[in-house]
């Protein structure tokens, strides 16, 4: 039983769409990490949200958390071929950092 | 400040070897945590170690150990290797003090291939 679900599992769009990554749990969080992984490298992290409703923004990338800290999700506005990757979100529990099952999207040009 | 590094890169085993991997963690950082990696899946927790002891351990049989330094750095041991053991093995480092933690920084990965 994994702790953080993701949906969709892949998604392939054409460059220039609009895009919306799904981070879900039963579970309360202090805080929710977005990490981005291309082939053969560690996962690199995007932002950490901490407040219940928070959003923040990075770029074309928006990150919202949800109001009951218990969910997440990541926007992205205008793909491109560069944010072709693997899209972690991640979160503590009982102080180490757990991964949810991963999104990864795929930009065509 | 350097980053952690992982070896080797790569490396291929025959079914029921045994195989250590190493990490070095970065500059100020005393927490390493490993972590399996299946195609295209997220990470799985495997352990953490703090202060050269286990601090935590995930949903792994006892032929996943660790150990941890007094440089903080770490390896992970796999003993009687299977095939499902086929995967990428991250390591990231943190530090953890009293007035709570960092962020983890990951390295690139050790590619494991069971055949």
């Amino acid at each position: 039983t994994q702790l953080l679900e993701q949906s969709p599992q892949f998604l392939s769009i054409q460059e220039g769409e609009n895009l919306t990554v799904y981070c879900n749990s039963s579970s309360v969080f202090s805080s929710l990490q977005w990490y981005r992984q291309e082939p053969g490298e560690g996962p690199v992290l995007l932002v950490t949200v901490v407040t219940g409703g928070e959003v923040k923004k990075l770029k074309r990338l928006t990150f919202q958390f949800g109001d009951a800290r218990k969910d997440s999700s990541l926007h992205i506005t205008a793909a491109q071929p560069g944010d072709t990757g693997l899209y972690l979100c991640a979160g503590y529990h009982t102080d180490k950092l757990i991964f949810g099952t991963g999104t990864r999207l795929q930009v065509f040009p | 400040e350097t980053g952690v590094t992982q070896s080797p890169t790569h490396l291929i085993k025959t079914r029921g070897q045994q195989v250590t991997l190493r990490c070095s963690s970065q500059s100020g950082h005393n927490t390493v945590s490993w972590y399996q990696q299946a195609l295209g899946q997220g990470p799985q927790f495997i352990f953490q170690y703090y202060r050269e002891e286990e601090n935590g351990r995930g949903n792994f049989p006892p032929r996943f150990s660790g150990l941890q330094f007094p440089n903080y750095s770490s390896e992970l041991n796999v003993n009687a290797l299977e095939l499902d053991d086929s995967a990428l093995y991250l390591c990231a480092s943190s530090r953890v003090d009293r007035e709570g933690g960092s962020g983890y920084t990951f390295g690139s990965g050790t590619r494991l291939t069971v055949v």
